[in-house]
Protein backbone atom coordinates (compact mmCIF):
# COMPACT_ATOMS: atom_id res chain seq x y z
CA UNK A 1 0.00 0.00 0.00
CA UNK A 2 0.85 3.40 -0.51
CA UNK A 3 1.78 5.70 2.75
CA UNK A 4 0.54 9.26 2.76
CA UNK A 5 1.95 10.96 5.26
CA UNK A 6 0.66 14.93 5.87
CA UNK A 7 2.12 17.04 7.50
CA UNK A 8 1.96 19.34 10.13
CA UNK A 9 -0.95 16.76 11.84
CA UNK A 10 -2.37 20.11 13.74
CA UNK A 11 -1.95 24.34 12.79
CA UNK A 12 -2.65 27.85 14.08
CA UNK A 13 -3.06 30.11 12.49
CA UNK A 14 -5.20 33.15 12.14
CA UNK A 15 -7.75 35.23 9.96
CA UNK A 16 -5.99 36.20 6.84
CA UNK A 17 -2.97 34.48 7.21
CA UNK A 18 -1.64 32.04 4.11
CA UNK A 19 -0.99 28.43 5.11
CA UNK A 20 0.46 25.24 3.49
CA UNK A 21 0.30 21.89 4.34
CA UNK A 22 2.17 19.08 3.11
CA UNK A 23 1.37 15.72 1.83
CA UNK A 24 4.41 13.06 1.08
CA UNK A 25 3.69 9.68 -1.01
CA UNK A 26 5.87 6.48 -0.21
CA UNK A 27 6.31 5.95 -3.49
CA UNK A 28 5.96 8.01 -6.37
CA UNK A 29 2.02 8.92 -7.70
CA UNK A 30 2.45 11.40 -10.74
CA UNK A 31 0.04 13.54 -10.36
CA UNK A 32 -2.84 11.47 -8.87
CA UNK A 33 -3.19 13.81 -5.38
CA UNK A 34 -6.16 14.86 -4.09
CA UNK A 35 -7.27 17.37 -1.48
CA UNK A 36 -10.23 16.91 0.33
CA UNK A 37 -11.80 19.36 3.32
CA UNK A 38 -13.96 18.10 6.44
CA UNK A 39 -16.10 20.07 8.80
CA UNK A 40 -17.32 18.21 11.96
CA UNK A 41 -20.45 15.80 11.33
CA UNK A 42 -20.26 16.02 7.35
CA UNK A 43 -18.65 14.18 4.61
CA UNK A 44 -15.33 15.04 3.06
CA UNK A 45 -15.48 17.71 0.08
CA UNK A 46 -13.36 17.47 -2.82
CA UNK A 47 -11.20 20.39 -3.40
CA UNK A 48 -8.37 19.64 -5.32
CA UNK A 49 -8.00 17.20 -7.64
CA UNK A 50 -4.89 15.31 -9.15
CA UNK A 51 -2.89 17.76 -7.68
CA UNK A 52 -3.59 21.25 -8.68
CA UNK A 53 -7.01 21.12 -10.38
CA UNK A 54 -9.92 23.19 -8.49
CA UNK A 55 -12.87 21.56 -7.65
CA UNK A 56 -16.00 23.54 -9.03
CA UNK A 57 -17.30 26.01 -6.80
CA UNK A 58 -14.16 25.77 -4.51
CA UNK A 59 -12.93 29.28 -3.68
CA UNK A 60 -9.99 30.53 -5.96
CA UNK A 61 -7.66 31.08 -2.09
CA UNK A 62 -7.23 27.37 -2.44
CA UNK A 63 -4.31 25.87 -4.81
CA UNK A 64 -2.51 22.59 -4.94
CA UNK A 65 0.75 21.34 -6.24
CA UNK A 66 3.43 18.98 -6.70
CA UNK A 67 3.76 15.75 -8.39
CA UNK A 68 5.66 12.30 -7.97
CA UNK A 69 5.99 12.32 -4.06
CA UNK A 70 5.45 15.79 -2.50
CA UNK A 71 2.85 17.79 -2.51
CA UNK A 72 1.28 21.10 -1.09
CA UNK A 73 -2.45 22.53 -0.35
CA UNK A 74 -1.81 26.40 0.45
CA UNK A 75 -4.91 28.30 1.67
CA UNK A 76 -4.43 32.24 1.19
CA UNK A 77 -6.04 34.90 3.21
CA UNK A 78 -7.65 32.46 5.78
CA UNK A 79 -11.20 32.42 6.27
CA UNK A 80 -13.55 31.08 9.13
CA UNK A 81 -15.17 28.67 7.51
CA UNK A 82 -11.48 27.09 6.37
CA UNK A 83 -10.59 26.33 10.42
CA UNK A 84 -11.36 22.58 9.59
CA UNK A 85 -9.60 19.28 9.09
CA UNK A 86 -8.08 18.61 5.97
CA UNK A 87 -7.03 15.07 4.28
CA UNK A 88 -4.83 14.31 1.16
CA UNK A 89 -5.47 11.11 -0.61
CA UNK A 90 -3.65 9.22 -3.28
CA UNK A 91 -5.75 7.62 -6.29
CA UNK A 92 -2.30 6.20 -7.85
CA UNK A 93 -3.08 2.56 -7.44
CA UNK A 94 -5.50 0.71 -5.05
CA UNK A 95 -6.07 0.59 -2.26
CA UNK A 96 -6.43 4.21 -2.54
CA UNK A 97 -5.34 5.76 0.92
CA UNK A 98 -5.44 9.17 2.74
CA UNK A 99 -3.61 10.83 4.99
CA UNK A 100 -4.22 11.04 8.37
CA UNK A 101 -5.63 14.79 8.20
CA UNK A 102 -4.78 18.07 9.35
CA UNK A 103 -6.58 20.19 11.80
CA UNK A 104 -6.41 23.82 11.09
CA UNK A 105 -7.35 25.67 14.33
CA UNK A 106 -7.61 29.49 14.74
CA UNK A 107 -4.91 30.91 16.98
CA UNK B 1 -27.38 17.97 -8.66
CA UNK B 2 -26.34 14.42 -7.74
CA UNK B 3 -27.29 13.21 -4.49
CA UNK B 4 -26.43 9.91 -2.72
CA UNK B 5 -27.88 8.94 0.57
CA UNK B 6 -26.74 5.73 2.59
CA UNK B 7 -29.06 3.89 4.54
CA UNK B 8 -29.34 0.79 7.27
CA UNK B 9 -29.61 -0.71 10.04
CA UNK B 10 -27.51 1.85 12.37
CA UNK B 11 -26.49 -1.19 14.80
CA UNK B 12 -25.35 -4.69 14.01
CA UNK B 13 -24.41 -7.49 16.55
CA UNK B 14 -20.84 -8.68 16.45
CA UNK B 15 -20.46 -11.73 13.99
CA UNK B 16 -23.21 -10.08 11.81
CA UNK B 17 -23.28 -9.01 8.08
CA UNK B 18 -23.72 -5.33 7.60
CA UNK B 19 -25.69 -4.40 4.74
CA UNK B 20 -25.95 -0.89 3.61
CA UNK B 21 -27.36 1.16 0.48
CA UNK B 22 -26.23 3.92 -1.37
CA UNK B 23 -30.09 5.54 -3.47
CA UNK B 24 -28.61 7.88 -6.32
CA UNK B 25 -30.66 10.56 -7.49
CA UNK B 26 -30.01 13.11 -10.41
CA UNK B 27 -28.11 11.25 -11.86
CA UNK B 28 -27.87 7.30 -13.13
CA UNK B 29 -24.71 5.53 -11.78
CA UNK B 30 -24.27 4.21 -15.42
CA UNK B 31 -21.00 5.20 -16.52
CA UNK B 32 -19.30 5.91 -13.33
CA UNK B 33 -16.81 4.07 -10.90
CA UNK B 34 -18.10 4.37 -6.97
CA UNK B 35 -16.49 3.84 -3.59
CA UNK B 36 -17.43 3.11 -0.21
CA UNK B 37 -15.43 4.88 2.38
CA UNK B 38 -15.60 4.38 5.89
CA UNK B 39 -14.41 6.78 9.17
CA UNK B 40 -14.19 5.26 12.40
CA UNK B 41 -15.48 7.49 14.93
CA UNK B 42 -12.91 10.30 15.37
CA UNK B 43 -10.78 9.01 13.39
CA UNK B 44 -9.50 8.79 9.97
CA UNK B 45 -10.54 8.10 6.37
CA UNK B 46 -10.24 4.48 4.84
CA UNK B 47 -11.13 3.45 1.32
CA UNK B 48 -12.99 -0.26 1.09
CA UNK B 49 -13.58 -0.62 -2.59
CA UNK B 50 -15.30 0.82 -5.92
CA UNK B 51 -17.70 -0.47 -7.92
CA UNK B 52 -17.98 0.17 -11.96
CA UNK B 53 -21.22 0.75 -13.50
CA UNK B 54 -20.58 -2.71 -15.27
CA UNK B 55 -19.98 -4.79 -12.46
CA UNK B 56 -16.12 -4.69 -12.60
CA UNK B 57 -15.32 -4.48 -8.34
CA UNK B 58 -11.95 -3.69 -6.38
CA UNK B 59 -11.62 -3.56 -2.84
CA UNK B 60 -8.98 -3.02 -0.14
CA UNK B 61 -7.03 -5.92 0.51
CA UNK B 62 -7.50 -5.39 4.31
CA UNK B 63 -11.30 -5.98 4.18
CA UNK B 64 -11.42 -8.08 0.75
CA UNK B 65 -12.04 -11.45 2.50
CA UNK B 66 -15.25 -10.08 4.05
CA UNK B 67 -16.51 -7.37 1.66
CA UNK B 68 -19.02 -7.61 -1.63
CA UNK B 69 -19.93 -4.09 -3.63
CA UNK B 70 -22.35 -4.61 -6.22
CA UNK B 71 -24.70 -2.38 -8.30
CA UNK B 72 -28.16 -2.16 -9.81
CA UNK B 73 -28.85 0.27 -12.11
CA UNK B 74 -32.17 -0.45 -12.68
CA UNK B 75 -33.18 0.86 -8.76
CA UNK B 76 -29.97 3.30 -9.69
CA UNK B 77 -28.36 2.18 -6.02
CA UNK B 78 -25.19 0.49 -5.00
CA UNK B 79 -24.67 -1.86 -1.95
CA UNK B 80 -22.40 -2.43 0.68
CA UNK B 81 -22.14 -5.97 2.64
CA UNK B 82 -19.58 -6.69 5.11
CA UNK B 83 -19.58 -9.86 7.11
CA UNK B 84 -18.38 -11.14 10.47
CA UNK B 85 -18.25 -8.03 11.86
CA UNK B 86 -16.33 -6.22 15.54
CA UNK B 87 -16.26 -3.62 16.85
CA UNK B 88 -13.67 -2.68 15.03
CA UNK B 89 -16.13 -1.86 12.13
CA UNK B 90 -17.81 0.58 13.93
CA UNK B 91 -17.79 3.75 11.68
CA UNK B 92 -19.73 6.64 9.34
CA UNK B 93 -20.15 4.55 6.26
CA UNK B 94 -19.95 6.97 3.27
CA UNK B 95 -20.91 6.42 -0.80
CA UNK B 96 -18.98 8.56 -2.98
CA UNK B 97 -18.89 8.64 -6.57
CA UNK B 98 -15.76 9.02 -8.68
CA UNK B 99 -14.49 11.34 -10.96
CA UNK B 100 -11.77 11.57 -13.68
CA UNK B 101 -8.46 11.15 -11.79
CA UNK B 102 -10.00 8.93 -9.17
CA UNK B 103 -11.31 11.63 -6.94
CA UNK B 104 -14.32 11.34 -5.22
CA UNK B 105 -16.47 13.98 -6.29
CA UNK B 106 -20.11 13.65 -4.79
CA UNK B 107 -20.44 11.82 -1.47
CA UNK B 108 -23.28 11.24 0.66
CA UNK B 109 -23.47 12.34 3.93
CA UNK B 110 -22.95 8.90 5.90
CA UNK B 111 -24.29 6.75 7.60
CA UNK B 112 -23.04 5.74 11.48
CA UNK B 113 -23.01 1.66 12.18
CA UNK B 114 -22.10 0.57 15.43
CA UNK B 115 -21.51 -2.65 16.27
CA UNK B 116 -22.70 -3.92 19.75
CA UNK B 117 -24.28 -6.71 21.14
Amino acid sequence: DIQMTQSPSSLSASVGDRVTITCRASQSISNYLNWYQQKPGEAPKLLIYVASGLQSGVPSRFSGSGSGTDFTLSISSLQPEDFTTYYCQQTYSTPYTFGQGTNLEIK
Amino acid sequence: QVQLQESGPGLVKPSETLSLTCTVSGGSISGYYWSWIRQPPGKGLEWIGYIYYSGNTDYNPSLKSRVTISGDTSKNHLSLKLTSVSAADTAVYYCARHRSGGSFEYWGQGTLVTVSS
